[in-house]
């Protein structure tokens, strides 16, 4: 069984489109992540939630909501996409602070 | 804004070599993970040392963490294609949730 789990794999869209990556867990962890890792592999946090609430929210654009319907799943919507928000977007689980278990990654490419 | 420092950043060597990757920062960490993430794929956690001065093997690898927590080394003995990928330290500040990522090490292992 996949531990995290991310849709879809690939998304390629026009620059001013609106999307979701959707992310599931099923460790039954109490902390989902959202990360960024740009062209340069360089790993960036973008938001973190804990038990459904947001816990970390970094310096991104508000044109990125993460929704957590419930523990074991954390959506990501992007509104007016750019080109420069092309990257690989990874979600990842932890509980209570220990190791992160990784998605496969979304890479998203805007055109 | 904690900074973690790998070198080198990129790393081509022969089947059968020895290498050392480095992680350096200014911050102190209450501990330090070492991830691999192959290309497609996501980090995948290797170890996280806690205590100053730490070692910890796993098969092959070596992992040293400094006495001063504020460095990481990780060692590679006799080196396989195997091993080629992406290497990735990550600290933890205190009881935060959040882990600061490197700028990672590409590490290809040539047949």
């Amino acid at each position: 069984d996949t531990a995290v789990s991310q849709t879809p794999k690939y998304l390629v869209t026009q620059m001013g489109n609106d999307k979701s990556i959707k992310c599931e867990q099923n460790l039954g962890h109490d902390t989902m992540y959202w990360y960024k890792q740009d062209s340069k592999k360089f790993l960036k946090i973008m938001f973190s939630y804990n038990n459904k609430e947001l816990i970390i929210n970094e310096t991104v654009p508000n044109r990125f909501s993460p929704k957590s319907p419930d523990k074991a799943h954390l959506n990501l919507h992007i509104n007016s996409l750019e080109l420069g928000d092309s990257a690989v977007y990874f979600c990842a689980s932890s509980q209570a602070g220990t190791a992160q278990y990784f998605g496969p990654g979304t890479r998203l490419t805007v055109t | 804004t904690q900074l973690l420092e790998q070198s080198p950043q990129f790393l081509s060597i022969q089947e059968g070599e020895n290498l050392t990757v480095y992680c350096n920062s200014s911050s102190v960490f209450s501990s330090l993970q070492w991830y691999r993430q192959e290309p497609g794929e996501g980090p995948v956690l290797l170890v996280t040392v806690v205590t100053g001065g730490e070692v910890k093997k796993l098969k092959r690898l070596t992992f040293q963490f400094g006495d001063a927590r504020k460095d990481s080394s990780l060692h590679i003995t006799a080196a396989q294609p195997g091993d080629t990928g992406l290497y990735l330290c990550a600290g933890r500040s205190g009881s935060a949730r959040q882990l600061t990522f490197g700028s990672g090490t590409q590490l290809t292992v040539l047949p």
